[in-house]
This record gives structure tokens, sequence and C-alpha cells, in this order.
């Protein structure tokens, strides 16, 4: 099964703009990666799905246009930009891997962005 | 509305047993898998299991397995996550979530408490 990995923090200023990723583990490259934003003492939401052709299916309810997604080779990003306050918050990453009784769900450490 | 409501905070002793649970509305419940995912204090997520509701068909995270059941009563729409005996190392919150191709809407979230 793959192993997804995020760096653990990252940072942006109001306004600005921040990509995110998240990195397969070797042989994985056709994997298509789930990004949640997990806001202070809340619980995940979906933001989009992504693959190699960029974003999969539509974003979640209440994702703005300001986040979009891109995915090359083993990465798979999230961007956002005009960064508001209100995306402080820790994203994390996560792929579903078999079928059947091997189903399995694995997601990455997430990454905490702060908006400075 | 498509909502998944948990069940409250708990504080429990090693030892004891738990059953949490996960009520959904606003959709066929029987139609989509749900899944339990697990974050410790100041981790990242982990996946534990899946339901579906439907026939009751269950996988688990080789993580997980033997540790916890996961069951489901079709006829008032509800998920369960329980415990025949916990330990200090299950203190954490505990996510359901609908998955249809991902993980969307998430519960609020159930705090579970282990201390002796």
């Amino acid at each position: 099964q793959p192993v997804l990995t995020q760096p653990p923090s990252a940072s942006a200023s109001l306004g600005a703009s921040v990509t995110l990723t998240c990195t397969l583990s070797s042989g994985y490259s056709n994997y298509k990666v789930d990004w949640y934003q997990q806001r202070p003492g809340k619980g995940p939401r979906f933001v989009m799905r992504v693959g190699t052709g960029g974003i999969v299916g539509s974003k979640g309810d209440g994702i703005p246009d300001r986040f979009s997604v891109l995915g090359s080779g083993l990465n798979r990003y999230l961007t956002i930009k005009n960064i508001q306050e209100e995306d402080e918050s820790d994203y994390h990453c996560g792929a579903d891997h078999g079928s059947g009784s091997n189903f399995v769900v694995v997601f990455g450490g997430g990454t905490k962005l702060t908006v400075l | 509305e498509v909502q998944l409501v948990q069940s409250g905070a708990e504080v429990k002793k090693p030892g004891e047993s738990l059953k949490i649970s996960c009520k959904g509305s606003g959709y066929s419940f029987t139609s989509y898998w749900i899944g339990w995912v697990r974050q410790m204090p100041g981790k990242g997520l982990e996946w534990m299991g899946i339901i579906y509701p439907g026939d009751s068909d269950t996988r688990y995270s080789p993580s997980f397995q033997g540790q916890v059941t996961i069951s489901a009563d079709k006829s008032i729409s509800t998920a369960y996550l329980q415990w025949s005996s916990l330990k200090a190392s299950d203190t954490a919150m505990y996510y359901c979530a609908r998955r249809g191709y991902w993980f969307d809407p998430w519960g609020q979230g159930t705090l579970v408490t282990v201390s002796s």
C-alpha cells in the first residue's frame, strides 16, 4: 500500500498563495489523493480529489475557487490563493488502496498551515 | 442536508467497555459505506475500518483488526464503534464519515478519554 508524505508545517502571509504537497511512495504514481481541511477544534472536511490530470470530480461543499489542485509524478498539490485567516488549518491527504477484503485507506501525517 | 451526528464525549477507566455511535440523516443510509477514523491528541488521521450498512459488510485496518468492532443498525440509520476493554492508549477523538468515492461528510467527532 502507498505511504503518503506531507511536510509537517507551512506558512503564508495573508493574501499570498501557498502550495501544499502530498507525496506518494514509489510505484504509486497513478493513485488519486483526497485533500481534507481540518480547522482548529473541528472535524475534517473534504476539499477535493486530485490525480495526475488534476481535479477528479467536484470540490467539497463551500470550498472556494481560491483552492485548486495539480498532480505530477508522485506529487499531489493543493494550492490556496489569496489566503484568508479562515484557511489556517491542518490539511490532510488520503488515498485508498486495494479492493474487497484488502481495501485500506491511508493518510499522510498532515500539514499545519499558519497564516501570518 | 446530509449529516452525521455522533454521540457525546466519554470518560472511561482502563478495562471498561464502550460503544459510540454515528447517526446518518438526509440520505439513503444503506447505500453508502461509513468509515471510522482515529485522531490521537496532536496527531494525524488514522483509518480504522469501514462498514456498508446495507449488508453489514465490514473491513478493518490491520492496525485495528481485533482491537475494535464496527457495526451498524440500518433500522435506525446508525453505525457504531465499540471496545470490549479500553486502554489508556485509546484516548483520542474518533470521527465517522460517509464514504462515496471519498469521505464526505464527517461527523463532529467523539472524544474518548481513558484514565484511571
